[in-house]
């Protein structure tokens, strides 16, 4: 049973560029959500989403950043018009449906802004 | 809100000495407590887990008692090996079991353990 898979593992990015984050879920998970690490800090949640719907975007900045986890495919986390400040990595987790506190982790998108 | 205090690292230890990271946490509620590690360059894996006061989690050596008079969960092993080298992190989540949760991190604490 494959992990959870994100790619790219490294992205550069400059200013004013768009960064895509794909995260595809452990199998049989139908929860996934998104963390931002910087450096030196530890994880802050951003968005939690099941199939089609965003539960959760309460960590999520409310411009230039969006995510979707649509039917077929892997969940997406956008960043519009890129800034230095969004350099950090990115982690994607996913859970069980009847045990949403197990989560699993991905091996993280570093975004380095120049 | 919730939060998560750890102590701050870097923690150098000798091989075979004993190893305890202290975390401490604020949460209404009953929350599940977590030990997550991450080695260079890879993503979280979770260590352990305790979801009600009192349980002990443990997992290859390593082990934590969920401490509700004092809100705490500190870390221990016995004996700590080169391969323990990693950045590990105390979390919680809202403890509401079979329901999705995000989780609250601690910043981290950074073990080195030398030969």
């Amino acid at each position: 049973n494959a992990g959870v898979m994100q790619n790219p593992r490294h992205l550069v990015r400059r200013r004013g560029q768009e960064a895509r984050l794909r995260c595809s879920p452990m199998k049989g998970h139908s929860h996934v959500y998104w963390y931002r690490q910087l450096p030196e800090e530890g994880l802050k949640f951003m968005v939690y989403l099941q199939k089609e719907n965003i539960i959760d975007e309460s960590g999520m900045p409310k411009e230039r950043f969006s995510a979707e986890f649509p039917k077929e495919g892997p969940s997406i986390l956008r960043i519009q018009q890129v800034v230095r400040g969004d350099s950090a990595a990115y982690f994607c987790a996913s859970s069980p449906l009847d045990r949403g506190y197990e989560q699993y982790f991905g091996p993280g998108t570093r975004l380095t802004v120049t | 809100g919730n939060s998560v205090t750890q102590m701050e690292g870097p923690v150098t230890l000798s091989e075979e000495a004993f190893l305890t990271i202290n975390c401490t946490y604020t949460a209404t509620g009953y929350p599940s407590l977590f030990w997550y590690v991450q080695y260079p360059g890879e993503g979280l894996q979770l260590l352990l887990k305790a979801t009600k006061a009192d349980d002990k989690g443990s997992n290859k050596g390593f082990e934590a008692t969920y401490r509700k008079e004092t809100t705490s969960f500190h870390l221990e092993k016995g004996s700590v090996q080169v391969s323990d080298s990693a950045v590990y992190f105390c979390a919680l989540d809202r403890g509401a079991t079979g329901t999705a949760s995000k989780l609250t991190f601690g910043t981290g604490t950074r073990l080195q353990v030398t030969l």
